[in-house]
């Protein structure tokens, strides 16, 4: 079975400092991880995403997230918070086996100027 | 440019009339979804459809239905019998990916609903 924790519902950060987004993720196959971006009553954003190549993954927007499949996480982070990174963000998980997308909760991120 | 077009944006409806909304995409995606978006639950995915003419319940399509006559083409149509219609529903496209069904979901703009 696939499912996705995102471990904080909500997370407020001082502009210009780091972000960190955390995800948990169970998946009995290998699985491809996806995080998201959504601004209000806006559809989602593709972030990134990892698909069993480089653990570490770069996407738009200065974002990065590590895959560690010991730990079972894929966190989000950015080295330096702007006031356009105030959204909501979602992790996925997806096995290439069912074409199938599990989403986390969601992360509302607050950037404080 | 390519893109997942849904429409109406705002839809209002009054109680015991069904609506349809409608999901055109232009990537020559075979994949289409429909998922619901409530505050602080996540996406929930109500239908999917891999190919056209095909198509599978998601987790909470009890009040709605689908078609995919068109590979292009996936409209939703919310009838009476769901009882908590109003929401932000969102259609997403995806492809395969080199080995098999990775690629990501790409989503359209979203159609909020209110019933009245």
């Amino acid at each position: 079975a696939q499912s996705v924790t995102q471990l904080d519902s909500h997370v407020s950060v001082s502009e210009g400092t780091p972000v960190l987004l955390r995800c948990n993720y169970s998946s009995s196959y290998s699985p491809s991880l996806f995080w998201y971006v959504q601004h209000p009553n806006k559809g989602l954003q593709l972030l990134l995403k990892y698909t069993s190549a480089a653990t570490l993954v770069k996407g738009i927007n200065g974002f990065e997230a590590e895959f560690k499949k010991s730990e079972t996480s894929f966190h989000l982070t950015k080295p330096s918070a702007h006031m356009s990174d105030a959204a909501e963000y979602f992790c996925v998980v997806s096995v290439n086996t069912g074409n199938q997308f599990y989403f986390g909760t969601g992360t509302s991120l607050t950037v404080i100027p | 440019d390519g893109g997942i077009t849904q429409s109406p944006k705002y839809l209002f409806r009054k109680e015991g009339q069904n609506v349809t909304l409608s999901c055109e995409q232009n990537l020559n995606h075979d994949a289409m979804y429909w998922y619901r978006q409530d505050p602080g639950q996540g996406l929930r995915l109500i239908y999917y459809s891999q190919i056209v003419n095909d198509f599978q319940k998601g987790d909470i399509a009890e009040g709605y239905s689908v078609s995919r006559e068109k590979k292009e083409s996936f409209p939703l149509t919310v009838t009476s019998a769901q009882k908590n219609p109003t929401a932000f529903y969102l259609c997403a496209s995806s492809s395969r990916g080199r080995t098999g069904w990775t690629g990501e979901l790409f989503f359209g703009e979203g159609s909020r609903l209110t019933v009245l």
